[in-house]
C-alpha cells in the first residue's frame, strides 16, 4: 500500500535552533519527493524536489535529503525563525501511466521567541 | 507571480444545500485538482483534470462532482452538503502530472468549508 509517514506529528523549538523532520515511505515506484510549506489559512508552497538520483537538496536555511534505498528523507531547518512556525507537509509521486501522489499528514512546527 | 484563486476563504452552509467552490488559475495550466484536508491526515485527492470538459475520480469522489468548462476554472460542486463534508478545500494546479519532473502544484489559499 502506498503510505507517507511523518514525524514527529508537532514539534515546538525555540528561534535560532536547529530541527528536523523525518518521512517515510512506500510509494512504488518512486518518481520523485516534495517538501511543502504550509503557513496557517495558506495553501501548501513548494520547498524543494527531489528525484531519485538526488541525495541532498538546499534551499536556504531548508535542506531536504533524501535515501531511495530505505525510502526515507528529512527536511533540516537551520536557524530557525519565527516565520518558519508551519506545517511541512511530505508530498511523494510515484511513476505509474496514471497520476499517483500521495501526501503526508504534515509536521506542524512552532518556533517560539 | 503564479495565481490560483479560490473565491471563498470561509463558507457556512446547511445540510442539504448545493455547494460551488470556484478555483482560477492564471499559469495556462493544463491539469487542476481538488483536495479536501482534515486533521491528522494528508491531503486526499477528491477530483482532477486534465483538460477541458475532462475530469478524474480522485480517491474520495462521493458527495462531490466537479466542473471544468473553462481552462483556467475548475469548480467543486457538493449536491447535498453533509456535515461529514465540513473541511478545509484546497484547489491546485500544474503544469505536469506527478511522474514527470515538473510536477509542482501551486495551491490556492483554501476555503474552509463549514456545513451545520
Amino acid at each position: 500500500k502506498n503510505q507517507v509517514e511523518q514525524s514527529p506529528q508537532s514539534l515546538i523549538i525555540l528561534e535560532g535552533k536547529n530541527c528536523t523532520l523525518q518521512c517515510n515511505y512506500t510509494v512504488s515506484p518512486f518518481s520523485n519527493l516534495r517538501w511543502y510549506k504550509q503557513d496557517t489559512g495558506r495553501g501548501p508552497v513548494s520547498l524543494t524536489i527531489m528525484t531519485f538520483s538526488e541525495n541532498t537538496k538546499s534551499n536556504g536555511r531548508y535542506t531536504a535529503t533524501l535515501d531511495a534505498d530505505t525510502k526515507q528523507s528529512s527536511l533540516h531547518i537551520t536557524a530557525s525563525q519565527l516565520s518558519d512556525s508551519a506545517s511541512y507537509i511530505c508530498v511523494v509521486s510515484a511513476n505509474t501511466g496514471g497520476f499517483k501522489t500521495i501526501f503526508g499528514a504534515g509536521t506542524r512546527l512552532f518556533v517560539k521567541a | 507571480d503564479v495565481k490560483v484563486t479560490q473565491s471563498s476563504r470561509y463558507l457556512v452552509k446547511r445540510t442539504g444545500e448545493k455547494v460551488f467552490l470556484e478555483c482560477v488559475q492564471d499559469m495556462d495550466h493544463e491539469n487542476m485538482f481538488w483536495y479536501r484536508q482534515d486533521p491528522g491526515l494528508g491531503l486526499r485527492l477528491i477530483y482532477f483534470s486534465y483538460d477541458v470538459k475532462m475530469k478524474e475520480k480522485g480517491d474520495i469522489p462521493e458527495g462531490y462532482s466537479v466542473s471544468r468548462e473553462k481552462k483556467e476554472r475548475f469548480s467543486l460542486i457538493l449536491e447535498s452538503a453533509s456535515t461529514n463534508q465540513t473541511s478545509m478545500y484546497l484547489c491546485a494546479s500544474s503544469l505536469s502530472l506527478p511522474g514527470h519532473l515538473n510536477t509542482e502544484a501551486f495551491f490556492g489559499q483554501g476555503t474552509r468549508l463549514t456545513v451545520v
